[in-house]
């Protein structure tokens, strides 16, 4: 596709469980990054990979939370132990590169920890 | 602590009104300030950036003015239609870092009245 495909778009799960999100960036993109957005704030920094290797994670919450992106296309966001906490939007972007002046995001994957 | 500070948080606007969303910063290192809109259900698409060497960028009805000594900055849209209404998200990155991590304000929720 030409956008940024994320999935699932709803994922629903109980506290304790393990959770794997997708996203597949824009065809060509070298920077992809993933943001959590809670209700009514903005998009919170989580992780960049430039290529396959994760340039910045740190926001990342803590250990429960892991990304990778093993052919520098497609990522996943690991989350284990999922708490009730976790539950919001989780954004995925890409970019052609630093400085191009322009994030393209996913439509996100709403997660729900009951 | 809060880098990016918006407001207001909500704001209703009759058809053909102006709509002033402002924000301001506190890291100086900051030198790219984008504004993003995000549909319900969508992810935030880039609207309109502006980098502090200008004082004003306009593109069609969205402006952005820029105070670097106030370290202010803020949205402007002329002439609002309902098709505007969505969240506004100001955000600040310093681009000449070793990765392009945006910093977002917390969303202003935009209705236009017809």
């Amino acid at each position: 596709g030409a956008g940024v495909s994320q999935t699932p778009s709803n994922k629903v799960t109980e506290k304790g469980k393990y959770v794997e999100l997708r996203c597949d960036p824009i065809s060509g993109h070298t920077a992809l990054y993933w943001y959590r957005q809670s209700l009514g704030q903005g998009p919170e920094f989580l992780i960049y990979f430039q290529g396959t290797g994760a340039a910045d994670d740190s926001g990342l919450p803590n250990d429960r939370f892991f990304a990778v992106r093993p052919e520098g296309s497609v990522s996943t966001l690991k989350i284990q132990r999922t708490e009730r906490g976790d539950s919001a939007v989780y954004l995925c972007a890409s970019s052609a590169g630093l400085n191009t002046g322009e994030l393209f995001f996913g439509e996100g994957s709403r997660l729900t920890v009951l | 602590q809060q880098q990016v500070k918006q407001s207001p948080q909500s704001l209703i606007v009759q058809k053909g009104g102006i709509s002033i969303i402002n924000c301001a910063y506190e890291n100086t290192a900051f030198d790219y300030f984008p504004w993003y809109q995000q549909f319900p259900g969508k992810g935030p698409a880039l609207l309109i950036a502006i980098r502090p060497d200008v004082s004003e960028k306009k593109e069609g009805r969205f402006t952005i003015s820029f105070n670097k000594s106030a370290k202010q900055f803020s949205l402007h849209i002329m002439d609002s239609q309902p098709g505007d209404s969505a969240t506004y998200f100001c955000a600040a990155v310093n681009s000449g870092g070793s990765n392009y991590k945006l910093t977002f304000g917390k969303g202003t929720l935009l209705t236009v009245n017809p």
